[in-house]
């Protein structure tokens, strides 16, 4: 069985400045890994995925995440963040071709 | 393509009542998953589809909750004899995949389940 975990339940943060969001995972197989963000009162969407090849991976609105397979870690990080960031975000495995398993979630405040 | 669609958005129910709810979704997936999510969790899987054929249900899905995707396109999940423990977001999601791969999956925007 799969497990995701997000150590930081909260993460509170200035504006402009850098912020890594943290996911471990746990797998006895290959995973296919993902973050999703969910903005208050909308529903789950994709930020970014990884599926193979380069480790780092990037989204549109400057965040990265990075798979680091000896570590079993799949970090997000934004190196300035703005108030629009505001959300949860949720870590997500899934080994290939079976279900999602997702994280506890993390709540991503930015601060003025 | 209009994405994943829920319905309805929002149901309250007495509790004892049955209930159920209808996802359609992206019309060229073909693997559909339904989700239930808490306040302040994350979201925990309760069951999935390839095309019409259930492949893996969750141990938390009681006796009382069914699902069925009769012809591998639109899916419904029932709650029967709900309970207050039930009041949750209940979300489906979409994706295509075949053995051994799996494209992101895509969600709807849930419907909201308060038993009362």
């Amino acid at each position: 069985a799969q497990s995701v975990t997000q150590l930081d339940s909260q993460v509170p943060v200035f504006e402009e400045a850098p912020v890594e969001l943290r996911c471990n995972y746990s797998s006895s197989v290959s995973v296919y890994l993902f973050w999703y963000v969910q903005y208050p009162n909308q529903g789950l969407q994709l930020l970014l995925k990884y599926l193979s090849g380069s480790t780092l991976v990037e989204s549109i609105n400057g965040f990265e995440a990075e798979f680091n397979k000896s570590q079993t870690s799949f970090h997000l990080r934004k190196p300035s963040v703005h108030i629009s960031d505001t959300a949860e975000y949720f870590c997500a495995v899934t080994p290939y071709g079976q279900n999602f398993v997702f994280g506890p979630g993390t709540r991503l405040s930015v601060l003025p | 393509d209009t994405g994943v669609s829920q319905d309805p958005r929002h149901k309250i129910t007495k509790r004892g009542q049955n209930v159920t709810f209808r996802c359609d979704p992206i019309s060229e997936h073909n693997r559909l998953y339904w989700y239930r999510q808490t306040l302040g969790q994350g979201p925990e899987f309760l069951t999935y589809f390839q095309n019409e054929a259930q492949l893996e249900k969750s141990r938390l899905l009681s006796d009382r909750f069914s699902a069925e995707r009769p012809k591998g396109s639109f899916s419904t999940l029932e709650i029967q004899r709900t309970e207050q423990g039930d009041s949750a977001m209940y979300l489906c999601a979409s994706s295509l995949g075949r053995a051994g791969m799996n494209t992101e999956a895509f969600f709807g925007q849930g419907t909201r389940l308060t038993v009362v």
